[in-house]
């Protein structure tokens, strides 16, 4: 079975300052694994995506993340925050089924930018 | 881009009453997926569909029924509301294998 911790519930940074989102992973096989982000009263968008390729994932908005097999994590970052980036943000990791991906969501980080 | 699209934003019934969350999806997708999001707790998968007509329990079921008799169409039904449904729902659909693309939600308050 998969699973999902995210490290922090709640993020602040300031404005221009690094941005570091934690997220370590539980999987029986090789995993997929994604970062959504949702902005307020909005759906979730993909950020960015590992799928056994790269370690090293870049994403959307400046945003990257890394695949640590050894640490079974999968930490999201971003070298310099933005007010724009001020949202929730769910690493989720992919479990097969016979048809299609099931999805297993972190319980989220809430990313707070201040000016 | 692909569109998918919940018929209502927010939504107020009354405990016992039949509530339909409707879900459309614009790119032939064979996926779709019924979420609830509550704080804390992330995304919980309710039902998902691989084909039309075919329905799969995610794990969340009890207390919901869905419907798929098209194939850009995937409905929610609560069968008798009640208050410990209230929360934001979520569709999403996807191609096998690709990521899912979400819905803007339905955010549902059972009084």
């Amino acid at each position: 079975a998969q699973s999902v911790t995210q490290l922090d519930s709640h993020v602040s940074v300031s404005e221009g300052t690094p941005v570091l989102l934690r997220c370590n992973y539980s999987s029986s096989y090789s995993p997929s694994l994604f970062w959504y982000v949702q902005h307020p009263n909005k759906g979730l968008q993909l950020l960015l995506k590992y799928t056994s390729a790269a370690t090293l994932v870049k994403g959307i908005n400046g945003f990257e993340a890394e695949f640590k097999k050894s640490e079974t994590s999968f930490h999201l970052t971003k070298p310099s925050a933005h007010m724009s980036d001020a949202a929730e943000y769910f690493c989720v990791v992919s479990g097969r089924m016979e048809y299609g991906n099931k999805l297993v969501f972190g319980a989220g980080t809430i990313l707070r930018v201040k000016s | 881009d692909v569109k998918v699209t919940q018929s209502s934003r927010y939504l107020v019934k009354r405990t016992g009453e039949k509530v339909f969350l409707e879900c459309v999806q614009d790119m032939d997708h064979e996926n779709m997926f019924w979420y609830r999001q509550d704080p804390g707790l992330g995304l919980r998968l309710i039902y998902f569909s691989y084909d039309v007509k075919m329905k799969e329990k995610g794990d969340i079921p009890e207390g919901y029924s869905v419907s798929r008799e098209k194939k850009e169409r995937f409905s929610l039904i609560l069968e008798s509301a009640s208050t410990n449904q209230t929360s934001m729902y979520l569709c999403a659909s996807t191609r096998r294998n690709q990521p899912q693309h979400f819905g803007d939600g339905t955010r549902l308050s059972i009084l």
